[in-house]
């Protein structure tokens, strides 16, 4: 159980363009999703908390023009990177937390890595 | 505001030895700990995680964690290595106030297993 589908798994384009990388749990409803960003060989940083029905809340540092965040139902989270540029290059991972879990328990996608050109 | 230390951006073990991945918090609240997995290109699998409670949690693979406040740790072990332990090892700390808070990563430890 507790699983976390994440398409695409790779995607290339070309700058200027918009990419939407999306996050479902399948066997379970998740009131808050999470976004982070991985850099090669570092760590994740947080970038967003996604709440089910409410505005996201972005992490300082985060453009929130440029990182559309979209938490329609408690199963699908949308990250829509906008008039992407060779800096947003990276591997995004979404995390989905168990409504009403305990712990802060989540569970992670297997991530996009967006290569832009 | 918290942050999470990862002494070591590589560890190589011989297989059967003991594996120890270090891993120091800051947290000005009480904070849930996690250690997660990460094999290539694939998303983080959930080691183990401690809350409250017993301060020596065990996980999966065989893998263990002590909680230690005074020494602000939460250090991994393994008494014995596995080829497929071979992965990258995060620390994250969050929050414990109840509700669902984004964690805060290490740098990652990189576990090289030696034949």
């Amino acid at each position: 159980g507790a699983v976390v589908s994440q398409h695409p798994s790779w995607v290339i384009c070309k700058s200027g363009t918009s990419v939407k990388i999306e996050c479902r749990s399948l066997d379970f409803q998740a009131t808050t999703m999470f976004w982070y960003r991985q850099f090669p060989k570092q760590s994740l940083m947080l970038m967003a908390t996604s709440n089910e029905g409410s505005k996201a809340t972005y992490e300082q540092g985060v453009e929130k023009d440029k990182f559309l965040i979209n938490h329609a139902s408690l199963t699908l989270s949308t990250l829509t990177v906008t008039s992407a540029h060779p800096e947003d290059s990276s591997f995004y991972i979404c995390s989905a937390g168990l409504a009403g879990g305990r712990g802060n328990i989540q569970y992670f996608g297997a991530g996009t890595r967006l290569s832009v050109l | 505001a918290q942050s999470v230390t990862q002494l070591g951006s590589h560890v190589s073990v011989s297989e059967g030895a003991l594996v120890l991945l270090r891993c120091n918090y800051s947290s000005s609240v009480p904070p849930y700990l996690f250690w997660y997995v990460q094999y290539p290109n694939q998303g983080l699998q959930l080691l183990l995680k401690y809350t409250t409670g017993a301060t020596l949690v065990k996980g999966i693979n065989g893998f263990e964690a002590e909680f230690k406040k005074s020494e602000t740790s939460f250090h991994l072990t393994k008494p014995s290595a596995h080829m497929s332990d071979a992965a990258e090892y995060f620390c994250a700390v969050s929050g414990s106030g109840g509700g669902a808070d984004g964690l805060t990563f290490g740098k990652g430890t990189h576990l090289i297993i030696q034949p």
